[in-house]
């Protein structure tokens, strides 16, 4: 099945510090959305972007929509133990709604 | 709490046999989508409805098939059940069908083993 390319795959990082993801597509998406999932749980929505350059915060975390449609960025600043989980980006196609997911991104955060 | 839900939880169950999964979308939402995630593939979508009509299909298989009611809530038959069939099944619903705001909410998903 087809998945897009998010990095990095895993992240251990200190509590405080700040965190960057990204994901990228060979196919230009209209939508893109960031989830985060926890493990046994249903993904989580955080943030939808819907334009080219567009720039979300929710909170601690601020995402971009690529300028070329094919890509997208997350990040969180001030990382906490809670962030601990699996980030998943989406990508919607024209004329769909079905999501495209990336690969995840794990999030260890030590105390 | 997304406000979508999903039953059973859990579910475990033989080779060969037929298992049905269940639904029920956010209040006011009219487009469902089943997704299977599993270790090797991840997260793939399956199928969509739109106020009770398929509005896309994806990866799923000819022994797995969905359908969604008047009342709006969902239902995933997965039969003839093989061993590499056991994964997390997630439902998600959104407002619309396809275009305007596409964010899709998610349930806290069925994990079906297969033995």
């Amino acid at each position: 099945g087809q998945q897009l390319n998010q990095s990095p795959q895993s992240m251990f990082i200190q509590e405080g510090e700040d965190v960057s993801m990204n994901c990228t597509s060979s196919s230009i998406f209209n939508t893109w959305l960031w989830y985060k999932q926890d493990p046994g749980e249903g993904p989580v929505l955080l943030i939808a972007l819907y334009k080219a350059g567009e720039l979300t915060s929710n909170g601690r975390l601020t995402a971009q929509f690529g300028i070329t449609r094919k890509d997208s960025f997350l990040n969180i600043s001030a990382s906490i133990p809670s962030d601990v989980g699996i980030y998943f980006c989406a990508g919607q196609s024209p004329g769909t709604n079905k999501l495209i997911f990336g690969t995840g991104t794990l999030l260890a955060v030590q105390p | 709490d997304s406000g979508v839900t999903q039953t059973p939880k859990h579910l475990i169950t033989a080779t060969g046999q037929r298992v049905t999964l269940r639904c029920s979308p956010r209040s006011g939402d009219l487009s469902v989508y089943w997704y299977q995630q599993s270790l090797d593939q991840g997260l793939q979508f399956l199928i969509q409805y739109y106020n009770g009509e398929e509005r896309a299909k994806g990866n799923i298989l000819e022994r797995f098939s969905a359908q969604q009611f008047p009342d709006l809530h969902s239902e995933l038959n997965l039969s003839s059940l093989e061993l590499g069939d056991s994964a997390l099944y997630f439902c998600a619903s959104s407002e619309w069908a396809s275009g305007g705001r596409g964010e899709q909410y998610f349930g806290p998903g069925t994990r079906l083993t297969v033995t």
